[in-house]
């Protein structure tokens, strides 16, 4: 069965830090990657996503992942996080043979401290 | 309406009564989904409903769960007989449908049930 790993539960950075969230995911067809945020009091909303061609997509608000095929990552970063950062982040990934359904990661909690 | 909706928002409920979340899907959206958000569990896959085509019902974890859609629009998640483990927040989200998995997903605010 797919499955989608998130390695950091609760991230504590402070503003300017540089931010790498790591997801690895196990499935060996096509895939589509995806990076959902939800900030506080908000509903989840797209960050990012990948399905084809360059495997450095760029999302809002300055942040972008790597798709790495041979590794089974899609690890998100962000060169200066700010304190509006705060969320709740999730991995997630659909297949051409799961008719479309998103298989979440557990989510990383990002705090950033002004 | 410019999102998905959901209700009721919240809803508190007794061990052993039945349940219904309404979910309003973006306009012209084919493709929409259930999902459930817990603490033990994290953001779970319930049921997915794609055109006029049978659901995909692989997700829900009881036979006490169900879902209908009507008309392609308007869909309904039913839990009979609910149970403490069953609170948790019910996420519905909708989508194109035509990009075979790659589109993106939106989701509404969320029904948050309390069993008690």
């Amino acid at each position: 069965a797919q499955s989608v790993s998130q390695h950091n539960h609760h991230v504590i950075l402070s503003e300017a830090a540089s931010l790498e969230l790591g997801c690895n995911y196990s499935y060996g067809g096509t895939v589509n990657l995806f990076w959902y945020v939800q900030y506080p009091g908000q509903h989840l909303q797209l960050l990012l996503k990948y399905f084809s061609g360059d495997p450095l997509v760029k999302g809002i608000k300055g942040f972008e992942a790597e798709f790495i095929k041979s590794k089974f990552s899609f690890n998100l970063r962000k060169p200066s996080v700010q304190w509006s950062d705060t969320a709740e982040y999730f991995c997630a990934v659909t297949s051409s043979s799961n008719t479309g359904k998103l298989i979440f990661g557990q989510g990383t909690t990002l705090q950033v401290k002004p | 309406g410019a999102g998905v909706s959901q209700s009721p928002s919240n809803k508190v409920t007794e061990k052993g009564k039945d349940v219904e979340l309404r979910c309003d899907p973006i306009s012209g959206h084919t493709a929409l989904y259930w999902y459930r958000q817990s603490l033990g569990q994290g953001l779970e896959f319930l049921i997915y409903f794609q055109g006029n085509s049978a659901p995909d019902k692989s997700g829900l974890p009881s036979d006490r769960f169900s879902a209908e859609r009507t008309g392609g629009s308007v869909s309904t998640l039913t839990i009979q007989r609910t149970q403490q483990e069953d609170s948790a927040v019910y996420l519905c989200a909708s989508s194109s449908g035509l990009a075979g998995g790659a589109e993106t997903q939106y989701f509404g605010p969320g029904t948050r049930l309390l069993v008690l």
